[in-house]
């Protein structure tokens, strides 16, 4: 069964570093997404992407958050300057069409980044 | 009202008992419903997509109460592999998932 594959699976980083989250989607997928879960609380979304540009993103991600799909299979999820709030784990999830129209949106594995 | 809101639990159930879990979401205008279902530390799996009035799976059934914008999700027969964490989940009207805190579900023997 085809399925959502991320690395690293775990990331350590000193505050102020850069990192960048890698996600492979599921081939024939047209949308696709970043959320995230802090410990504790509720997955929360970031943004979405379709047709090589974001559709929409939350107020969570601003201007040091940036997203790219480089190659037709990765897309990724860059943070310039991370800060202690940004440890969390990070999820990437591809569907074949919105899920307002019902459809299933698949995730992957998750990144756990700890900022220290 | 939250978008999604969740019993957050935990119910702790013996084997074999039925449990169910409520979710109330505040779009009037959503068409569709997930729920998920997320072990300790992993990724939400999608258990049941909910489209019409109820939908179900072997032990499963969600029920979907437009009137009242509220979703259930009935289990029959725990089992103690089913313990997780049950998300509600609501696409908003520009397709981005909207999860509730999600109830925790404990089966024991």
């Amino acid at each position: 069964e085809p399925e959502v594959t991320q690395t690293p699976s775990h990331q350590v980083t000193q505050m102020g570093q850069e990192v960048i989250l890698r996600c492979v989607p599921i081939s024939n997928h047209l949308y696709f997404y970043w959320y995230r879960q802090i410990l504790g609380q509720k997955v929360e979304f970031l943004v979405s992407f379709y047709n090589n540009e974001i559709s929409e993103k939350s107020e969570i991600f601003d201007d040091q958050f940036s997203v790219e799909r480089p190659d037709g299979s990765n897309f990724t999820l860059k943070i310039r300057s991370t800060k202690l709030e940004d440890s969390a784990m990070y999820f990437c999830a591809s569907s074949e069409a919105s899920a307002n129209l019902g459809e299933t949106q698949y995730f992957g594995p998750g990144t756990r980044l700890l900022v220290l | 009202r939250k978008e999604v809101e969740q019993d957050p639990g935990p119910f702790n159930v013996p084997e074999g008992a039925t449990v169910a879990f409520n979710c109330t979401y505040s779009n009037s205008a959503s068409q569709s419903f997930f729920w998920y279902r997320q072990d300790c530390r992993k990724e939400p799996k999608l258990l049941m997509s909910v489209y019409s009035s109820g939908n179900e799976d072997g032990r499963f059934t969600a029920q979907l109460n437009r009137a009242s914008q509220y979703i259930s999700l009935l289990i029959r027969d725990s089992k103690l592999s089913d313990s997780a964490t049950y998300l509600c989940v609501v696409p908003s009207n520009t397709g981005k998932l909207i999860f509730g805190q999600g109830t925790t579900l404990q089966v024991k023997p």
